[in-house]
């Protein structure tokens, strides 16, 4: 089956740099993509990688690499307004509207 | 609208009753999903809509579960006969379309839905 393996909880300390891993066993995908949701709050999309390589928004950068079906986010200069959970997701070549999520990543940040 | 918008925020009923969810997606998008989140835990998908038709409802949980989109814009998600299971935060997302660019999925704020 298809899916997305992410780490339940990751613990960082403010002012750290964190990276939060991505593995999937799935057909092809257009990309990969990672949001954020804050405790009661609505996922919001960071980040989307069509190609291989490194991309690189202010504090955060995403990772993909296809041919290790891997993934990843990496948060730097951690602030405590980053503590939320993580997603990521991608979109199937054969079914061009359908995301499969990970789990999500819940990020524990402490002073 | 400036955002996608669902009502209600809360919602607490009795076991038995039907619930009505909505959702009012950003204007112009032509894709729309619903999605279930219970505490802590990921996104179950239960059903997208491209305009008006629902090509998959593979995700909806039983025959308790429909859903349906007019005018390419409003969506409501119907629970009949709500359980104890049924509650969860409910979210609609909606994107330009089901293919194409980043796909970006903008989310509404849910509906909690607590059923006694």
């Amino acid at each position: 089956g298809q899916s997305l393996e992410q780490p339940s909880e990751v613990t960082a300390v403010e002012g750290a740099i964190v990276q939060i891993n991505c593995t999937y066993q799935t057909s092809g995908f257009y990309g990969l993509s990672w949001y954020q949701q804050h405790d009661g709050g609505a996922p919001t999309f960071l980040s989307y990688n069509a190609l291989d390589g490194l991309e690189e928004t202010g504090r955060f950068s995403s990772f993909l690499s296809r041919s290790d079906s891997y993934g990843y986010l990496l948060l730097q200069e951690l602030q405590m307004k980053d503590s939320a959970s993580y997603f990521c997701a991608v979109r199937l070549m054969d079914s061009n509207y359908q995301l499969i999520w990970g789990a999500g990543t819940k990020l524990i940040i402490k002073p | 609208g400036a955002g996608v918008s669902q009502s209600p925020s809360n919602k607490v009923t009795e076991k038995g009753k039907d619930v009505e969810l909505r959702c009012d997606p950003i204007s112009g998008h032509t894709a729309l999903y619903w999605y279930r989140q219970s505490l802590g835990q990921g996104l179950e998908f239960l059903i997208y809509f491209q305009g008006n038709s629902a090509p998959d409802k593979s995700g909806l949980p039983s025959d308790r579960f429909s859903a349906e989109r007019t005018g390419g814009s409003v969506s409501t998600l119907t629970i009949q006969r709500t359980q104890q299971e049924d509650s969860a935060v409910y979210l609609c997302a909606s994107s330009l379309s089901g293919t194409g660019g980043t796909g970006e999925l903008f989310f509404g704020e849910g509906s909690r839905l607590t059923v006694l």
